[in-house]
């Protein structure tokens, strides 16, 4: 069964730009989770994806949004870019539905760099 | 609120060495599961080991084991007879088992396996 896989590996974008990030989860995963990782803050909750609709989110300004499709591919949205939104974005799929009993599944992450 | 800590930002040991790394978090809840993940350089986030929190018996993989102290609020990894392929970023992670599926990381603990 093929992994949780997020593309593109690595962007590079300038300040004030948008960009879009893509995650396809394990087939049959119906959760998304996408988590901001950097060296300062750490790994921290952007928001949660079920079944097209968006359960939770952390602590992030506007800027930062998502959506998940039918088939429970999900894309994350940042606008109006930032230095400090240089990170690592990953994604994360799951079974989980009104409980949280089944672990979460990591893709690679998609490194972004905003310059 | 739910927090994590590891106090450990770095460890090293020597191959086949057992090396213990330790985890505090601290919530109000009584129901949830407890994980440690491991992030090698490859970037992608790998479950080790899971706990849940109503089971009193330690959970164990292979040559990786915790120890769960609920009272205490305590949740350290052992690993045993380690190996090279182990040195990576070890997160501890918790996350409720009702509401959001939404992990919290602890900061991370860098490990390295010298040969």
């Amino acid at each position: 069964k093929a992994g949780v896989t997020q593309t593109p590996r690595y962007l590079i974008k300038t300040r004030g730009q948008q960009v879009t990030l893509s995650c396809s989860p394990i087939s049959g995963h119906r959760s998304v989770s996408w988590y901001q990782q950097t060296p300062g803050q750490g790994l921290q909750f952007l928001f949660e994806y079920f079944s097209e609709t968006q359960r939770n989110k952390g602590n992030f300004p506007g800027r930062f949004s998502g959506r998940q499709f039918s088939n429970s591919r999900s894309e994350m949205n940042v606008s109006t870019l930032e230095l400090g939104d240089s990170a690592l974005y990953l994604c994360a799929s799951s079974l989980a539905g009104t409980e949280n009993n089944s672990p979460l599944h990591f893709g690679n992450g998609t490194r972004l760099t905003v310059t | 609120a739910q927090t994590v800590t590891q106090s450990q930002p770095e460890m090293s040991v020597q191959e086949a060495e057992t090396v213990t790394l330790s985890c505090t978090y601290d919530t109000s809840e009584n129901n949830y599961y407890l994980f440690w993940y491991k992030q090698p350089p490859s970037r992608q986030m790998i479950l080790v080991i899971r706990q849940e929190a109503y089971k009193q018996q330690n959970a164990t993989e292979n040559r990786f084991s915790v120890n769960f102290q609920k009272a205490a609020k305590s949740f350290s990894l052992k690993i045993s007879d380690s190996q090279l392929g182990d040195t990576a970023m070890y997160f501890c992670a918790f996350v409720l088992i009702q509401g959001a599926q939404k992990l919290v990381f602890g900061q991370g603990t860098r490990l390295t396996i010298n040969p």
